[in-house]
Formats: C-alpha cells, structure tokens, sequence
C-alpha cells in the first residue's frame, strides 16, 4: 500500500458545480498536509496548507482534514474553467520525522480537474 | 507566500550540450533546496537535495555525474545537465524551504524549466 493515495482522473465537471478532491494516507506521522496547483507546464503552487485535523478556508477553497480516518479533502466551491488543472496532495511529518523523501514530504500522484465552460 | 524563481523557463540544446538552470529564493534565504524531475502525466520525482555550501545528495538511480548541483548561496541553486542527450529531455522543477521548515513551514516551487534536446 502506498504511503498517499490519490486518483489520477480526469475528474471532469461542469462550470459552477462543487469540486471535491480527496487522498487518503496511511502514516499517522503526518501532521502537516497540503494542497498544491499545478497548471501545465508550469510548477506547482501552494494552494492550502494545514496542520493536523479541521476545516481551513480560503475563498473558494476549503482544505479538510480527518486524522481520524487518515482523509483530506479540498473542497473548490463555483468552479471556474480556470480552476482546470492538477491538484497534488502532500504530507509532513512532525519535526523529527525521518520519513517521505528528503524535501520531507510525500506526493499523491495528484488529480487532473478539468472544469467545462 | 515565498517566490521562488527558476530560469529559463524553457531551452532547447543541441545533444552533446551542456545545459544550466538557476533557482532562487527571492524573498528569503533558502539552505536548502530541491530538484525534481517530472514526466507527462506523472507526479514530481525528486533527484537530489541542494544544501548550501557543501554536497548535493542524489537519490538512488540519479547520476551525480550528469545533473551538477552548486548551491553556491543561501538564494541560488544550478542545476547542470552535462552531455545532454534527448532522453534527458523533461520538465526540471526546483524548490526551497526557508529556516522555518523545522516549525512547520512548507516548500516552495520554482516555474520549471522545460528542456528539449535535440
């Protein structure tokens, strides 16, 4: 089982509707988790960031977090066709924690949107 | 955020060529930096750790040889692909942590750098 599961797509869905995202993870160690953007051919973005379990909002984006049930999910509320892109998840550890890859963090293998006008 | 620019966005080299490309850290100090390797399609694959005035790490299966790494300042890391050949051809991504990292702050990531060689 891979440390961050997350589904490729393509997630596709019509303009304005509620997108939602989601990578479950199996390492109780992580305690920070984030949400990247990437657009193509372009690096990724840093989209949310939060720290262990509960809710984080930021315009049309709300990040969630279930430590409980090893679930994060980022919630793209009036989607727009500007929102097409690839949503990667990662994860972090406590300070101390010698896990993930040397940056430190674990990749899902991320989500491609693509919003229709 | 932090930014963290990288340079050139794209190339196009002759193979046999050497190729360089910069990152930086524009608004804070950086001792460390990362680059990754990313394929169509595919998540980042990270080559080797940038730190700051000593040896860069490389992860398994990537030639320290090929792809030199000079972290020469707390703001710039080079990534040199030497000998180019067309299968080096890729989307090259750098990021950096700042002296936060340790209570809780996240990396950062350059543009990329699109390299074709030809």
């Amino acid at each position: 089982q891979k440390e961050v599961e997350q589904d490729p797509g393509p997630l596709s869905v019509p303009e304005g509707a509620i997108v939602s995202l989601n990578c479950t993870y199996s390492n109780s160690a992580f305690q920070y988790f984030m949400w990247y953007r990437q657009y193509s051919r372009k690096g990724p973005e840093l989209l949310m960031y939060t720290y262990s379990s509960g809710n984080k909002e930021d315009g049309r984006f709300t990040a969630q977090v279930d430590k409980s049930s090893k679930y994060i999910s980022l919630f793209i509320r009036d989607s727009q066709p500007s929102d097409s892109a690839t949503y990667l998840c990662a994860m972090k550890g406590r300070t101390g924690y010698s896990g993930g890859g040397a940056d430190g963090l674990t990749f899902g293998k991320g989500t491609h949107l693509i919003i229709q006008p | 955020g932090a930014v963290v620019s990288q340079h050139p966005s794209w190339v196009i080299c002759k193979s046999g060529t050497s190729v360089k490309i910069e990152c930086r850290s524009l608004d804070f100090q950086a001792t460390t930096m990362f680059w990754y390797r990313q394929f169509p399609k595919q998540s980042l694959m990270l080559m080797a750790t940038s730190n700051e005035g000593s040896k860069a790490t490389y992860e398994q299966g990537v030639e320290k040889d090929k792809f030199l790494i000079n972290h020469a300042s707390l703001t710039l890391s080079t990534l040199t692909v030497t000998s180019a050949h067309p299968e080096d051809s890729s989307f090259y991504i750098c990021s950096a942590r700042d002296l936060g990292w340790d209570k809780g702050n996240t990396i950062y990531f350059g543009e990329g750098s699109w390299l074709t060689v030809v």
